[in-house]
């Protein structure tokens, strides 16, 4: 069983949809990050958080420590959110990232 | 803020052969970590550098090595490539201090490939 789980694998939706991806890990946690990469590779931060929740724009991460669990939102969503949305933990005595295996997003117009 | 640049972006290697890679760090950053991506997979850690050392490591063979320069920048490198190399590696420089890693930056990675 991977250390970081994420649902879906693989999500589509139409122009203007609310998505919703999810994390659930099972180690003990400094910080949780949901990155975005697009189909050249590289990595982007959106968020970095360690408890409760946090807005940026159009989307917002949640996390709930006590279920190990993590949410990301992204409200009127738009094609150009297509990507890979990926959960990253640091490890709580190392900081080490350790990663989901990410969630493919499609927004359709 | 400078960003972190990988390079090269592409690179086509025969097995058997040494490849090595390049990453800067983020201005103010002091921490760099590897991280190999197969196709379809989430990023798997190699090894993170700090202040120049090795500061943790994966499950990676010996023959991934790397290297902290005094401004902060990385090489890793692979000796006696395999196929199984293949992959998107990718390069985060980071700030660490007494309470923690903060502000991962990531690069846009080196695609190997393994012929």
């Amino acid at each position: 069983k991977n250390e970081v789980e994420q649902s879906p694998q693989n999500l589509t939706a139409q122009e203007g949809e609310f998505i919703t991806i999810n994390c659930s890990y099972s180690v003990g946690i400094s910080a949780l990050h949901w990155l975005q990469q697009h189909p050249g590779g590289g990595i982007v931060s959106l968020f970095m958080l360690s408890s409760g929740k946090k807005k940026h724009g159009r989307l917002i991460a949640t996390i709930n420590i006590q279920e190990k669990h993590s949410s990301l939102h992204i409200t009127a969503s738009h094609p150009r959110d297509s990507a890979v949305y990926i959960c990253a933990v640091s490890l709580y005595n190392t900081d080490k990232l350790i990663f989901g295996t990410g969630t493919r997003l499609q927004v359709f117009p | 803020e400078t960003g972190v640049t990988q390079s090269p972006t592409h690179l086509i290697k025969t097995r058997g052969q040494q490849v090595t890679l390049r990453c800067s760090s983020q201005s103010g950053h002091n921490t760099v970590s590897w991280y190999q991506q197969a196709l379809g997979q989430g990023p798997q850690f190699i090894f993170q550098y700090y202040r120049e050392e090795e500061n943790g490591r994966g499950n990676f063979p010996p023959r991934f090595s790397g290297l902290q320069f005094p401004n902060y920048s990385s090489e890793l490198n692979v000796n006696a490539l395999e196929l199984d190399d293949s992959a998107l590696y990718l390069c985060a420089s980071s700030y660490l201090g007494g309470a923690g890693n903060y502000g991962y930056t990531f690069g846009s990675g080196t695609r190997l490939t393994v012929v």
